[in-house]
């Protein structure tokens, strides 16, 4: 059974459009994760949810909305798509923060592509 | 807030050789210091981790060093085999932020 799973796979859509991306953990973790890598590779933090609860927003812009119904899904809606939105969105998962520090899990990654 | 930085960008080696990547950080209350691989189109996979009370800590063909005083830590791989090939990310985290800050990726190549 896959840990994190994220859908879709690939989003191919025009400027200007409305998408959602759908992230999915059967793990019991209480922390949620959106990543972006972009095409050089790099991979920021956008989102972190603990127990539905907005932890961190890393200055993305106000188009971009987590919403996360239960601690096991956390969604990632785009409003009025842009070219420069284009990347692979990783969702990740990882167990309650002990102060430590906890593995993360990623999702396979959307890649979406704005046209 | 936190900055790592990676070196090198790419690093080619031959098969049975040993690869080194080292990053450094900024944030000195960092305390978790993971690396990932990630295969060509997949997902980022811890491979090992160290937290700060640890000096260094060894997987295998794998280990990983810290130096919490001049913040660095570096990855070593030994005996290298093609199927190391693959982009290699540092990170670093620390108590109550809940979210990896990623150095910026070391492309490895292995030549058969």
């Amino acid at each position: 059974d896959t840990a994190v799973s994220q859908t879709p796979k690939y989003l191919v859509t025009q400027m200007g459009n409305d998408k959602s991306i759908k992230c999915e953990q059967n793990l019991g973790h209480d922390t949620m994760y959106w990543y972006k890598q972009d095409s050089k590779k790099f991979l920021k933090i956008m989102f972190s949810y603990n127990n539905k609860e907005l932890i961190i927003n890393e200055t993305v812009p106000n188009r971009f909305s987590p919403k996360s119904p239960d601690k096991a899904h956390l969604n990632l809606h785009i409003n009025s798509l842009e070219l420069g939105d284009s990347a692979v969105y990783f969702c990740a998962s990882s167990p309650t923060w002990w102060g430590v520090g906890n593995i993360q899990y990623f999702g396979a990654g959307t890649r979406l592509s704005v046209l | 807030g936190e900055n790592v930085e990676q070196h090198p960008s790419t690093l080619s080696v031959q098969e049975g050789d040993s690869a080194v990547i080292k990053c450094t950080y900024s944030d000195s209350a960092s305390n978790y210091f993971p690396w990932y691989k990630q295969e060509l189109g997949k997902r980022p996979q811890l491979i090992i981790d160290i937290r700060s009370n640890v000096g260094e800590k060894k997987d295998q063909r794998i280990a990983v060093t810290l130096n919490k005083t001049a913040k660095h830590f570096s990855l070593h791989i030994t005996e290298t085999q093609p199927e190391d090939s693959a982009v290699y990310f540092c990170a670093a985290a620390k108590a109550g932020r809940r979210a990896l800050t990623f150095g910026s990726g070391t492309r490895l190549q292995v030549q058969p």
